[in-house]
């Protein structure tokens, strides 16, 4: 496609259940990143992925938190039972290589936690 | 480490009249700089990099940023504030990590 994509663009879910959120990074682009977004947070670091790879899962707030890329491409952020504090906007970049390089972003996903 | 400032969480202008929205930065390493822009339930949008080229910065919409190492700054301005820059703006910084460092953001209020 010609961006980041993401779905879904926003979820509602009560506290406790499960939820996916999902990027599909531009073509080609090796590098794919999740932030997120949240009032009184601005915008934080969560992963990052270099093909499949995530050497770094510091970023991720809490082990209910988890990240997967397959394939070089497709990436999805889960967060388990989730929190009222969870709700934040999701956001994903990708980038050609890691580094440098200007990172593009998808629009969002916005999640709220009932 | 690196870190970023944004030294305004809002600044009001009127349409016509000029924009500086601040940001300083600290870095280990040589940075790479960049400013973002994201209108309401917008994503974000690259407006101008800076990557130890050309220490002025053309971007995208008439923005421009300096980058300033002595002051470790890199302001953005505009010589003519639109209704439609109405938008948060985030300064960011990268010194080779993988991943960048966003400042908390500087509304831009335009008014007629």
């Amino acid at each position: 496609g010609a961006g980041v994509s993401q779905s879904p663009s926003n979820k509602v879910t009560e506290k406790g259940k499960d939820v996916e959120l999902r990027c599909d990074p531009i073509s080609g682009h090796t590098a794919l990143y999740w932030y997120r977004q949240s009032l009184g947070q601005g915008l934080e670091f969560l992963i990052y992925f270099q093909g499949n790879s995530a050497p770094d899962k510091s970023g991720l707030p809490s082990d209910r938190f988890s990240a997967e890329r397959t394939g070089g491409s497709v990436s999805t952020l889960t967060i388990q039972r989730t929190q009222q504090e969870d709700s934040a906007v999701y956001l994903c970049a990708s980038s050609l290589v890691l580094g440098n390089n200007e990172q593009f972003f998808g629009p969002g996903t916005r999640l709220t936690v009932l | 480490a690196q870190s970023v400032t944004q030294l305004d969480s809002h600044v009001s202008v009127s349409e016509g009249t000029p924009v500086l929205l601040r940001c300083n930065y600290s870095s280990s390493y040589s940075p790479s700089l960049f400013w973002y822009v994201q209108h309401p339930n917008k994503g974000l949008q690259l407006l101008l990099k800076y990557t130890s080229a050309a220490t002025l910065v053309k971007g995208i919409n008439g923005f421009e940023a300096e980058f300033k190492k002595s002051e470790t700054s890199f302001h953005l301005t505009k010589p003519s504030a639109h209704m439609s820059d109405a938008a948060e703006y985030f300064c960011v910084v990268n010194s080779g990590y993988s991943t960048l460092t966003f400042g908390k953001g500087t509304m831009l209020l335009v008014s007629p």
